[in-house]
């Protein structure tokens, strides 16, 4: 079954500093990747997906990720972290059941300090 | 446009009430659907339409009741809840397996 791991409950960075948030899946064929982030009492709002192609995709935000195979990951990046990022972060895989169910990490929450 | 509202922003209602959670989007998405949200839990997927038609049930108890009018609008009708299933309540959509749209939730309060 498909599944989707983040190692780290939680995360503080200093604002400035770069940022790397993991997450590893298991898929048997090439997954539909993404990462959404959540403000408290908010929605999720998708930060950048990887279909296939450019195994470093773009997101908004000033955040990125890298796709390898050979890991099976997935990471989150973002160079110079500002104080608006502190938020709740899922990385999550698509699956076409007949319809397409996602299947989020447990998430990451991030704290950043001044 | 690339919103999705949802209605209200919260509700609390008795465990005998019957009340509607509202859905709408405009992008001309065919994908919508419904997820569950516990205190720092991820989303828990409800139900899944595709083209106006209930594709995924997750075995979501009977007192959870979607509907789908048009390929804008998705219902979540509630009746007779339980406690625990307050929680924040999202709907979202998507052009396919491209991603998803979500709204700003309804927050569920049972008592």
């Amino acid at each position: 079954a498909q599944s989707v791991t983040q190692p780290d409950i939680h995360i503080t960075v200093s604002e400035g500093a770069s940022l790397e948030l993991r997450c590893n899946y298991s898929y048997g064929a090439t997954p539909y990747l993404f990462w959404y982030v959540q403000s408290p009492g908010q929605g999720l709002q998708l930060l950048l997906k990887y279909f296939s192609g450019d195994t470093l995709v773009q997101g908004i935000k000033g955040f990125e990720a890298e796709f390898k195979r050979s890991q099976s990951s997935f990471n989150l990046r973002k160079p110079s972290v500002h104080w608006s990022d502190a938020a709740e972060y899922f990385c999550a895989v698509v699956q076409n059941t007949g319809g397409f169910k996602t299947i989020f990490g447990a998430g990451t929450r991030l704290f950043v300090k001044a | 446009d690339t919103e999705v509202t949802q209605t209200p922003k919260h509700l609390v209602m008795g465990m005998t009430n019957k009340k509607s959670l509202k859905c709408e989007q405009h992008m001309g998405h065919r994908a919508m659907y419904w997820y569950k949200q516990k205190a720092k839990k991820p989303p828990e997927l409800m139900f899944v339409y595709s083209y106006e038609k209930l594709s995924i049930n997750e075995s979501v108890p009977s007192r959870f009741s979607p509907e789908c009018p048009n390929s804008s609008l998705l219902n979540l009708h509630l009746h007779a809840l339980q406690p625990e299933d307050s929680a924040l309540y999202l709907c979202a959509s998507s052009q396919e397996g491209t991603g998803q749209y979500f709204g700003p939730g309804t927050r569920l309060t049972v008592t």
